[in-house]
């Protein structure tokens, strides 16, 4: 399977615990993005990557949000100090630099309890 | 900020019915999307539009960029139980600094065999 993957799927996790997602692209992409979605609600944008570099980060990316993707290959979410207002799915996404279309991942639920 | 709006927000239709919904924006866009999403999944990419007036065809779906460069329709014909989802329109536009794509909120689909 060649399209963007996440990891895990599924998360439940307590409130305070920190929570990390992993995403591959397609290979030959050169931008990642990371949307946060919540039930009944299109994709919101969290933040972008063209290669190693981190190039927009959105007023929803509060502090306890880090993204990376040290490679230029795959990308991480890390979550600290898990808030109720975490829960939603995070979608990864990929796409050419010279493209307007971006494929997307499964998604990864994460439930705060 | 740009904001999308999609309409109608549900849609109940008999099988075999044709089925159109539109999306608008205050802001002109550069490339307009269509993606489907099936519960629990991510995204999946159904229609790219790149330019003002262009119509696309896949399948039984048609899609129209349209010429102000603020709204965009969709239209599913022959409706099959398999097209029940949600369906988001996703625009990029023109005055943003990178080249994020911002998500309407959807219109829930649902097909009465």
């Amino acid at each position: 399977d060649t399209g963007v993957s996440q990891d895990p799927r599924h998360k439940i996790t307590k409130r305070g615990q920190n929570v990390t997602f992993r995403c591959d692209p397609i290979s030959e992409h050169n931008r990642l993005y990371w949307y946060r979605q919540t039930l009944g609600q299109g994709p919101e944008f969290l933040t972008y990557f063209q290669n190693e570099a981190q190039l927009e980060k959105s007023r929803l990316l509060s502090d306890r949000f880090s993204a990376e993707r040290p490679k230029g290959s795959f990308s991480t979410l890390e979550i600290q100090r898990t808030e109720q207002g975490d829960s939603a799915m995070y979608l990864c996404a990929s796409s050419f630099i010279s493209g307007n279309t971006i494929y997307f991942g499964e998604g990864s639920w994460l439930t705060v309890v | 900020g740009q904001q999308l709006n999609q309409s109608p927000q549900s849609m109940f239709i008999q099988e075999g019915e044709d089925v159109s919904m539109n999306c608008t924006s205050s802001s002109i866009f550069n490339t307009w999307l269509w993606y489907k999403q099936d519960p629990g999944e991510g995204p999946v990419l159904l229609i790219a539009l790149y330019k003002a007036g262009e119509l696309t065809s896949n399948g039984r779906l048609t899609a129209q960029f349209g010429i102000t460069r603020k709204d965009s329709f969709l239209n599913i014909s022959a409706s099959i139980p398999s097209d029940v989802g949600i369906y988001f329109c996703a625009g990029q536009g023109v005055k943003t600094s990178y080249d994020k794509v911002i998500f309407g909120p959807g219109t829930s689909l649902s097909v009465i065999p």
